[in-house]
């Protein structure tokens, strides 16, 4: 079975651009999930969607926004950015549902925001 | 709020030790706790995930506790290897009960030496 493909795997932005950022989850999974990673602040929660609405939602702006399509796939947008938007983006998918919960984490984007 | 910590921040112990790393969670009322592992510039893989129910998780030389009363879990790893060095999450669900909305710890460095 695949596992969670991001893509792209690097990018590199200047201030004030928006970016996309793309997570395909495993087959069947239906929760698709963002965090953010930087070395000061460690790993943040930034939403989760199931069967294409929002489920879950962290503390993060509203320049950062996703979506979820019929076919799970999701997409992180993040507008006007920042340079302290400079992370890892990962994204992870699980069933949704029921008493597995795994969440499998794709390799992540990493964006440079100069 | 859910907060979670990991000590040590960083480990350094000869091919072969015994060891255990701890995490500490704010927020008792958790369904489960999952144990990640993060090589460098890569995203993260899933160890264990115990439940409330268990007390214990095995796998292979990998063995994790939950201990909800005293907002405690260990990941204790057997005749730790090289191939063992990585950065080590433990991740709870946040306050609210949502199993896909997770607080992870900062991360134990682990460094296994020859």
């Amino acid at each position: 079975k695949a596992g969670v493909t991001q893509t792209p795997r690097y990018l590199i932005k200047t201030r004030g651009q928006q970016v996309t950022l793309s997570c395909s989850p495993i087959s069947g999974h239906r929760s698709v999930s963002w965090y953010q990673q930087t070395p000061g602040q460690g790993l943040q929660f930034l939403f989760e969607y199931f069967s294409e609405t929002q489920r879950n939602k962290g503390n993060f702006p509203g320049r950062f926004s996703g979506r979820q399509f019929s076919n799970s796939r999701s997409e992180m947008n993040v507008s006007t950015l920042e340079l302290g938007d400079s992370a890892l983006y990962l994204c992870a998918s699980s069933l949704g549902q029921g008493f597995s919960v795994t969440q499998y984490f794709g390799p992540g984007t990493r964006l440079l925001v100069l | 709020k859910q907060e979670v910590t990991q000590i040590p921040a960083a480990l350094s112990v000869p091919e072969g030790e015994n060891l255990v790393l701890n995490c500490s969670f704010t927020d008792s009322a958790i369904y489960n706790l999952q144990w990640f592992r993060q090589d460098p510039g890569k995203g993260l893989t899933s160890l264990l995930l115990i439940q409330s129910s268990q007390r214990e998780q095995t796998s292979g030389r990998l063995n994790a506790s939950l201990d909800k009363s005293s907002g405690r879990s260990t990941l204790y790893i057997a005749a730790s290897q090289p191939g063992d060095s990585a950065t080590y999450l433990c991740a709870a669900p946040n306050s609210g009960g949502s199993n896909y909305k997770l607080t992870f710890g900062k991360g134990t460095l682990l460094t296994v030496n020859p």
